[in-house]
């Protein structure tokens, strides 16, 4: 049971590159979320979703894009990287919304040079 | 802005003694969870207590919730080394599927 999975862990980009952060879960979640993860501010949800097919933005969501086509992927893509986008990114599932723990990947390390 | 505040941001103590964390939050919630995150990896979730509930048990974990003065702490009792991590609350609001965390509490146990 791999639980929530993130690729990749380390990643440089250039100004105005895209890419896209993987995430999959095997626990047949619901709910999955992305975070970002800035020293002194926290962890702050970008985008969420409560199920395949729909999408809602968080805190922090421009610069982002997601989409949710099956139970299991819930990729996070940035469309121009930018200086600010160098974070640590957190995927996290949930069996429900509101009511359930959150069962975070192990991060992706993201620096945008 | 952040709905959830923990303090204090750092607190270093020894083997064996208790640590408190408090953590407070900005509008009405359906639960309050804790969180646990060692240096580089990912979060692992502690112990979740909700809004219609004041104090709940873990085995060396102690959760109280005040939903009068919007605030929570968490005691672990009889520290360990092992227990070393950063420590987060996270709050999902009442109209919401988001959770939203504080800044955390950086515990140190010294052996």
């Amino acid at each position: 049971n791999a639980g929530v999975t993130q690729t990749p862990k380390f990643q440089v980009l250039k100004t105005g590159q895209s890419m896209t952060l993987q995430c999959a879960q095997d626990m047949n979640h619901e709910y999955m979320s992305w975070y970002r993860q800035d020293p002194g501010m926290g962890l702050r949800l970008i985008h969420y979703s409560v199920g395949a097919g729909i999408t809602d933005q968080g805190e922090v969501p421009n610069g982002y894009n997601v989409s949710r086509s099956t139970t299991e992927d819930f990729p996070l893509r940035l469309l121009s990287a930018a200086p600010s986008q160098t974070s640590v990114y957190f995927c996290a599932s949930s069996w429900t919304g509101s009511t359930g723990e959150l069962f975070f990947g192990e991060g992706s390390r993201l620096t945008v040079l | 802005s952040q709905q959830g505040e923990e303090d204090p941001q750092a607190l270093s103590i020894q083997e064996g003694e208790n640590a408190t964390m408090n953590c407070s939050y900005k509008t009405s919630i359906n639960n309050l969870q804790w969180y646990r995150q060692n240096s580089g990896r990912g979060l692992v979730h502690l112990i979740l207590i909700r809004s219609n509930e004041r104090e709940k048990h873990s085995g060396r974990l102690r959760v109280t919730l005040d939903t009068s003065k919007k605030s929570s702490s968490l005691l672990i009792t009889a520290s360990r080394a092992a227990d070393t991590a950063s420590y987060f609350c996270a709050t999902d609001l009442t109209h919401g599927n988001q959770f939203y965390f504080g800044t955390g509490t950086s515990l140190t146990v010294i052996p």
